[in-house]
């Protein structure tokens, strides 16, 4: 079965950088994209961008400011996404998911990962 | 960005109550709207896609309408496993955007 495994909750201080991982497993991982959505406590969720598990492509949210880079590694299934200059605003459940429709970049997205708790405080 | 506007924020229904969200969002995004389920803690769950599609897997009682710009989440007839908070999403442009939730609580 499709699964999505994200690391552990983070705890960084204001300015620092966090990266954090989302394992697939249970498809074929170069035939879909992978989101990165994130949702501050008690707020709607936010889009932050894809990368084309399949040829690396990478598309994210200019809300970002490019302090976003996605990334994956193939030979491990796995997908990164790392986010610079931290600040209390970057408090949130960042999760990772999939769409859900094969060699698209957009699509709705059918599988989640748990999600991981991102807290930055001094 | 476009923004979706969801309506209500917040509903209080019943055990076999059937309920509508809309969305609206701020200029057309065709058909490319999903709808997703969210439960305290837990990630999204996709109900609909292209507006109208069931996911698989998905009960029957959920159903959505919409193009354009005006968007509609129906449940025919609650169940308790409904109470939750239910986002829209347009992927017809970037950024990509949700709605801002309608809390579902029981009356």
């Amino acid at each position: 079965q499709v699964q999505l495994v994200q690391s552990g909750t983070e705890v960084k201080k204001p300015g620092s950088s966090v990266k954090l991982s989302c394992k697939a497993s249970g498809y074929t991982f170069t035939s879909y994209t992978i989101h990165w959505v994130r949702q501050a406590p008690g707020q709607r969720l936010e889009w932050m961008g894809w990368i084309i598990a399949g040829n690396g492509n990478t598309k994210s949210s200019q809300n970002f400011h490019d302090r976003i880079t996605i990334t994956r590694d193939t030979s491990a299934n796995i997908v990164y996404m790392e986010l610079n200059s931290l600040t209390s605003e970057d408090t949130a459940v960042y999760y990772c998911a999939r769409v859900n429709v094969l060699f698209r970049p957009t699509a709705s997205l059918d599988y989640w990962g748990q999600g991981t708790l991102v807290t930055v405080s001094s | 960005d476009i923004q979706m506007t969801q309506s209500p924020s917040t509903l209080s229904a019943s055990v076999g109550d059937r309920v509508t969200i809309t969305c609206r969002a701020s200029q057309s995004v065709s058909r490319w709207v999903a709808w997703y389920q969210q439960k305290a803690g837990k990630a999204p769950n996709l109900l609909i896609f292209k507006a109208s599609t069931l996911e698989t897997g998905v009960p029957s009682r959920f159903s959505g309408t919409g193009s354009g710009t005006e968007f509609t989440l129906i449940i025919s007839s609650l169940q308790p496993d409904d109470f939750a908070t239910y986002y829209c999403q347009q992927y017809d442009s970037y950024p990509l955007t949700f709605g801002q939730g309608t809390k579902l609580e029981i009356k």
